[in-house]
């Protein structure tokens, strides 16, 4: 049951334009939201979160967008870099204020292209 | 800040030995370390969530006698993979916490290959 799903595995993107990356989840009892990017071989580096009670937050080039009646999450990034050339995971979980374990998406590749 | 150290990066062995990953948490204190699978292509599974001092917490469908947690300090926890086969061959990952509300820090994960 993949509570976390990212049905774009990959997206390429030329460099300078905006990049969308898209997440929908199952579970309503989730109410934090995170965005990790990972490099081959190495562990997946945190990005931008986003509170249930927010449907905005931006950081940078990164904003990530939450429509809880949807059950769905985007990451966008502008202007895309070659740089963020990744994979992109999203990732949830039910935060009860203590240690709180996050189911993840199956990722969706990123490729800016010069 | 938030630097977690996984070692080794890479481990190859033979069929039937056991392997031990360490995942440090070098900047800062860790009551909570998760332990995560990758299969390629796929997403991270996690495994087990590991508390300092106490037993860790293993997924559904994680035998816990395969893979022993042991988070004996704020710092460290380590994952044996005990009488590894072909089949544990994976990535796995570490992760620590900082706080209930802040994002898990990532190690660079650990590659083994059982032949």
């Amino acid at each position: 049951d993949q509570q976390v799903k990212q049905n774009s595995p990959s997206l390429s993107v030329q460099e300078g334009r905006i990049s969308i990356l898209n997440c929908d989840y199952t579970n309503s009892m989730f109410d934090y939201f995170l965005w990790y990017k990972k490099y081959p071989a190495e562990g997946p580096t945190f990005l931008i979160s986003i509170s249930s009670i927010k449907d905005k937050n931006e950081d940078g080039r990164f904003t990530v967008f939450l429509n809880k009646s949807a059950k769905h999450l985007s990451l966008h990034i502008v202007p895309s870099q070659p740089g963020d050339s990744a994979v992109y995971f999203c990732a949830a979980s039910v935060n009860t204020g203590t240690a709180s374990k996050l189911t993840f998406g199956t990722g969706t590749r990123l490729q800016v292209t010069l | 800040g938030a630097v977690v150290s996984q070692h080794p990066s890479w481990v190859i062995c033979k069929s039937g030995t056991s392997v031990k990953i360490e995942c440090r948490s070098l900047d800062f204190q860790a009551t909570t370390m998760f332990w995560y699978r990758q299969f390629p292509k796929q997403s991270l599974m996690l495994m087990a969530t590991s508390n300092e001092g106490s037993k860790a917490t293993y997924e559904q469908g994680v035998e816990k006698d395969k893979f022993l947690i042991n988070h004996a300090s704020l710092t460290l926890s380590t994952l044996t993979v005990t009488s590894a086969h072909p089949e544990d061959s994976s990535f796995y990952i570490c992760s620590a916490l900082t706080g209930g509300y802040q994002p898990q820090h990532f190690g660079d994960g650990t590659r083994l290959s059982i032949l």
